[in-house]
């Protein structure tokens, strides 16, 4: 149990079904993230909500939209997807500040099959 | 351009001692991480270095030389709950993680 829950697990969807991933931390952290892990890469950064206030990674499709209505909870809105969006996708948290910003708490992700 | 590398996959028997190596290029330098993610589990945060040298922590020590842009994770007295993945990655001068793929350790009985 990292103190960051993440749900569903494991999600399949259509290229056109509109779903959304949802985040939760219990950390009291101020800042929350979502990350892309496909198999043999490198862990890709997507969205950032630091103290409230977004930070975009620019080469991620508009098909995927954050929301961070507090600083407890994290979405990822889902829409019009490609099969190459099928991976793994993870929430973390961490306090802001610096280096704090390298020990981040991870949920246990979201499996996305994109058919 | 940033990068991390590592090896993909290492094997080693149970209680041995393996070294993980990673090198790292990155725009300005603010410290070196480890994660250890098991299979189909969130990855967990094992250590920090930001000045040269080796930090113990357990079964577990990290080194870092800055001047080389290196860094090893060392596992002692291995167990098997030892194998999973461990993830490098370097903080840049913008405090932004640049992330290696991840080596696969398999633990041998």
């Amino acid at each position: 149990e990292t103190g960051v829950t993440q749900t569903p697990r494991h999600l399949v969807m259509g290229m056109t079904n509109k779903k959304s991933l949802k985040c939760e931390q219990h950390l009291g952290h101020n800042a929350m993230y979502w990350y892309k892990q496909s198999a043999k890469k490198p862990l890709e950064l997507m969205f950032v909500y630091s103290l409230e206030e977004r930070v975009e990674n620019n080469s991620v499709p508009s098909r995927f939209s954050p929301e961070c209505p507090n600083s407890s909870h994290l979405f990822l809105h889902l829409h019009t997807l490609q099969p190459e969006d099928s991976a793994l996708y993870l929430c973390a948290s961490s306090q802001e500040g610096d280096s704090s910003r390298g020990e981040l708490f991870f949920g246990e992700g979201s499996r996305l099959t994109v058919l | 351009g940033q990068n991390i590398d590592q090896p993909t996959e290492m094997t080693a028997t149970e209680g041995a001692i393996v070294q993980i190596n990673c090198t790292y290029q990155t725009s300005g330098f603010n410290g070196l991480f480890w994660y250890q993610q098991h299979a189909g589990e969130a990855p967990t945060f094992l250590s920090y270095n930001v000045l040269d040298g080796l930090e113990e922590k357990g079964r577990f020590s990290s080194f870092l030389s800055r001047s080389k842009g290196y860094s090893y994770l060392l596992l002692k007295e291995l167990q098997m709950k030892d194998s999973a993945s461990y993830l490098c990655a370097a903080m840049d001068s913008n405090y932004q993680l640049i992330w290696g793929a991840g080596t696969k350790l398999i633990i041998k009985p």
